[in-house]
């Protein structure tokens, strides 16, 4: 068990839906990734939040969207869905700062959230 | 922005053989993981390498990196099924998200 904990775990739905993917870091784990993984795509960076501001954007489409709050828990909005949508998605979080170098680097997965479009 | 490729992507072995998955990285990266995962379920980190020259061992797997070549290694020993999984390597700077590659698919068969 990573630490990392994302809710729903399965989730199935229409084209055109809404869905929010939640993720609850490593206690004390200041920053969180959000990362897509499909057959076709492999895995994929979204986005990074850092104690509450975006630190950086990978291939994120206008149709996503994420914060994270102030208790460092994150929610992935994806809106508008489409069927190329379907993917698992990871939540992930690094140590904090104060850690060992090799440790601040290192990424902390959850267990994902498998997202269907139906 | 960092490439990682890996090769092979897919690989079937018997068990008992050795084999070496490769990963080869565009631009200088602070460090480079591995990763295994098993299907449909979650990434779990088995090596990181800081530096050129940097091996790590952990049963029957070791990983390498030369800085110099931008590759990693992770070299399978006497292959059991139980390391059947798709292993990734990852680079990218320290604080930042890591760039994987598209994973080697490994199956070992009696």
């Amino acid at each position: 068990d990573s630490g990392v904990t994302q809710t729903p775990k399965h989730l199935i739905t229409a084209t055109g839906q809404r869905v929010t993917l939640r993720c609850s870091p490593r206690s004390g784990d200041l920053s969180v990734y959000w990362y897509q993984q499909s057959l076709d795509q492999g895995l994929q960076f979204l986005i990074q939040y850092y104690n509450g501001e975006e630190r950086a954007k990978g291939n994120i489409l206008e149709r996503f969207s994420a914060q994270q709050f102030p208790d460092l828990h994150s929610e992935l909005n994806l809106s508008s869905l489409e069927l190329g949508d379907s993917a698992l998605y990871f939540c992930a979080s690094s140590v904090r700062s104060m850690g060992t170098i090799a440790q601040i680097g290192e990424l902390f997965f959850g267990e994902g959230s498998r997202l269907t479009v139906l | 922005e960092l490439k990682v490729e890996q090769n092979p992507l897919f690989l079937s072995m018997q068990e008992g053989k050795n084999y070496t998955i490769y990963c080869n990285y565009s631009t200088t990266s602070d460090r480079l993981y591995w990763y295994r995962q098993d299907p449909g379920k979650s990434l779990e980190s088995l090596f990181v390498l800081l530096s050129n020259g940097a091996v790590k061992q952990e049963g029957r797997l070791m990983a390498s990196l030369d800085t110099k070549a931008r590759l990693s290694t992770l070299h399978i020993t006497a292959a059991v099924h139980d390391l059947s999984a798709t292993y990734f390597c990852a680079g990218g700077d320290s604080g930042y998200a890591l760039n994987f590659g598209k994973g080697t698919s490994l199956l070992v068969t009696p």
